[in-house]
């Protein structure tokens, strides 16, 4: 197991600009999640991959964002039209199943300036 | 929504003492995890543990779902275990909306 792996670990961004990250979770593990943290708050859920099928989305997620895993691997968060309110720790996690704990990757700082 | 509260919400120990943090949540839940998000932001797994009594090595936790409250346990603390505690649920119903709580930050000094 090499890990969750998040690219890239920072991005700084004028407002306005569109981003995207990417995750790739450990080998085998059906279901991915995206999260946002910011500073002194908890992670944030904001959406899930059963495989390719995204299943569920947080009222955060405004319609600026948009999630992929097309092949079922990868997964992509693109933001778009970026705002100041954006910038955060964009969370990736991953599990093989249901029921079984979720392993976390190291995260993408964004930063709006 | 769910909510989930930690307690305390700030504390700290001098090196080799034990701990209690406590995780209340306010309806079923279908599993709950605790994580360590060390001083460089790792998000690491501890356990999961949706009911009963899990240990590993200075760590153990506890979580009695039909009280709707979990405990961990850390004994003899070392400098390494400074960072923030996080219990995490996920609400009854196959969705995988996990809800973070509101986290203890725990300082260990030598």
């Amino acid at each position: 197991d090499t890990g969750v792996s998040q690219n890239p670990r920072h991005k700084i961004t004028k407002r306005g600009q569109n981003v995207t990250f990417r995750c790739d979770p450990i080998s085998e593990h059906n279901r991915l999640y995206w999260y946002r943290q910011t500073l002194g708050q908890g992670p944030e859920f904001l959406t899930y991959f059963q495989n390719e099928a995204q299943l569920e989305k947080s009222r955060l997620l405004s319609d600026r964002f948009s999630a992929e895993r097309p092949k079922g691997s990868f997964s992509t968060l693109e933001i778009q039209r970026t705002e100041q309110g954006d910038s955060a720790m964009y969370l990736c996690a991953s599990s093989r199943m249901q029921g079984e704990p979720q392993h976390f990757g190291d995260g993408t700082r964004l930063s709006i300036l | 929504g769910i909510q989930v509260e930690q307690s305390p919400p700030d504390l700290i120990l001098q090196e080799g003492a034990n701990s209690t943090l406590r995780c209340n949540f306010s309806d079923s839940v279908n599993n709950l995890q605790w994580f360590h998000q060390n001083p460089w932001g790792q998000l690491i797994n501890l356990f999961y543990i949706p009911s009963g009594t899990k240990q590993n090595g200075r760590l153990s936790a506890t979580t009695v779902a039909t009280e709707r409250y979990s405990l961990l346990y850390i004994s003899s603390s070392q400098t390494t275990d400074s960072g923030v505690y996080f219990c995490a649920v996920e609400p009854p119903g196959g969705y995988q909306k996990v809800t973070f709580g509101t986290g203890t930050k725990l300082q260990v000094i030598p």
